[in-house]
């Protein structure tokens, strides 16, 4: 069985500020990825990023920030100089083995101007 | 790069009646589609996975009398929500792992919001 915990339900901070949405798996596999979407308010889920389990190394997209940590089993996701357009809902994911893609709950980021 | 095209995106109906929705790869070929659902403030909950020329693989609680997927070409797989009510009302979203990829790549349609009044 996999599990994807997002711990923070909302979250809300003000333009410019740094936030940090947290992920924690869990899986009994060692070959997996994590992911992380975007969900504004229209709906679409928007691909952020896609990282294997072989591949800890830290990523850096403009203002987009991924910890990959397998020690904790966290993958968090830090934005930078955060902006209203950031606001959104944004899931972490995980697929291992031969199971399908697991969603967190979701992490509300209500960024004020 | 991969598209997803998910209609229709809204769609409002009377309790009873069937509705259909199509999810179609655009400019790839998915052996593979998955449907979700997603209630208000809730997360993704995956309802099925549609294998072109078969039948669809449910998740334990999905009647599959009620949500029939048909996945006839490697383009496109429907879901048709059957005499609908009103507790059928959400958010269905599609998507499509390219035949060609190896690496779990998923892509997403935009969704599809039913109403059932």
């Amino acid at each position: 069985a996999q599990k994807v915990t997002q711990a923070q339900t909302e979250i809300s901070v003000v333009e410019k500020e740094d936030v940090t949405l947290d992920c924690v798996y869990e899986t009994r596999d060692t070959t997996y990825y994590l992911f992380w979407y975007k969900q504004p308010p229209s709906g679409e889920l928007v691909f952020l990023i896609r990282r294997n389990s072989f591949d800890e190394q830290n990523e850096i997209s403009g203002r987009y920030s991924w910890n990959f940590q397998k020690s904790t089993s966290s993958f968090n996701f830090t934005i930078t100089a955060s902006q209203v357009v950031d606001s959104a809902v944004y899931f972490c994911a995980l697929i291992s083995g031969y199971s399908t893609l697991t969603f967190g709950k979701g992490t509300m980021l209500l960024v004020s101007p | 790069g991969a598209v997803v095209s998910q209609h229709p995106s809204r769609v409002i109906c009377k309790s009873g009646t069937s509705v259909k929705i199509e999810c179609r790869s655009l400019d790839f070929q998915a052996t593979t589609m998955f449907w979700y659902r997603q209630f208000p403030k809730q997360s993704l909950m995956l309802m099925a996975t549609s294998n072109e020329g078969s039948k669809a693989t449910y998740e334990q609680g999905v009647e599959k009398d009620k949500f029939l997927i048909n996945h006839a070409s490697l383009t496109l797989s429907t879901l048709t929500v059957t005499s609908a009510h009103p507790e059928d009302s959400s958010f269905y979203i599609c998507s499509a792992k390219q035949s060609s990829s190896g690496a779990n790549v998923l892509t997403f349609g935009a969704g599809s919001r039913l109403t059932v009044l």
